[in-house]
């Protein structure tokens, strides 16, 4: 099966960049790499994704190893709002599954 | 509308009982999933239905069934639960069963407690 490796927690100062880490060493050529977001009390939510490159979007970006057995959400100013659970996740597409790693508890003081 | 709705909100009953979970979503998605999570873990996939049809089971008892009756909505049915099955039950759907991209759109969950 697909698994990913993420820190438990991590903490950061509101307003500045947050890069969180995630090892997904067994990754097969096929697997798209996503990240989601768990809010207290909420459904988890999308946040970026990627395959091979580097990502950009209005939440985040997505930096991408080039052997891709890496990658690095970076949140670019991180205010109280993005105090959640992140997830990084590889998508098997043609099996339509999403093996979740276990999440990093991302904690932003003010 | 970006919404998946799922009800009830929490749920309390006992291991004799029968009831059911209800997720809705009208955004013509055309593949809807049932995950479970306990405290503390990543959600857990249980079943996925694309096309209206059952295309995943991930080895789930037999005392959860699911159910989907149209495109817009999946029914979990519950009966003969354990404790260990008091959890947050979390519905999604995406717009179609597998492709490159995927997004899944989440519900806020049915907290059920199993006494």
């Amino acid at each position: 099966d697909a698994k990913t490796t993420q820190p438990n927690s991590m903490e950061s100062n509101e307003e500045e960049p947050v890069h969180l880490p995630c090892n997904h060493s067994t990754i097969s050529g096929t697997d798209y790499i996503h990240w989601y977001r768990q809010l207290p009390s909420q459904g988890p939510e999308y946040v970026i994704h990627g395959l091979t490159s580097n990502v950009n979007n209005r939440m985040a970006s997505l930096a991408i190893a080039e052997d891709r057995k890496s990658s690095t959400l970076i949140l670019h100013r991180a205010t109280l709002r993005d105090a959640a659970v992140y997830y990084c996740i590889l998508y098997r597409y043609n099996f339509n599954k999403f093996y979740f790693g276990s999440g990093t508890k991302l904690n932003v003081k003010p | 509308d970006t919404e998946v709705t799922q009800t009830p909100k929490h749920l309390v009953m006992g291991m004799t009982n029968k009831k059911s979970l209800k997720c809705e979503q009208h955004m013509g998605h055309r593949a809807m999933y049932w995950y479970k999570q306990k405290a503390k873990k990543p959600p857990e996939l249980m079943f996925v239905y694309s096309y209206e049809k059952l295309s995943i089971n991930e080895s789930v008892p037999s005392r959860f069934s699911p159910e989907c009756p149209n495109s817009s909505l999946l029914n979990l049915h519950l009966h003969a639960l354990q404790p260990e099955d008091s959890a947050l039950y979390l519905c999604a759907s995406s717009q179609s069963g597998g492709g490159s991209y995927n997004e899944q759109f989440f519900g806020p969950g049915t907290r059920l407690t199993v006494l």
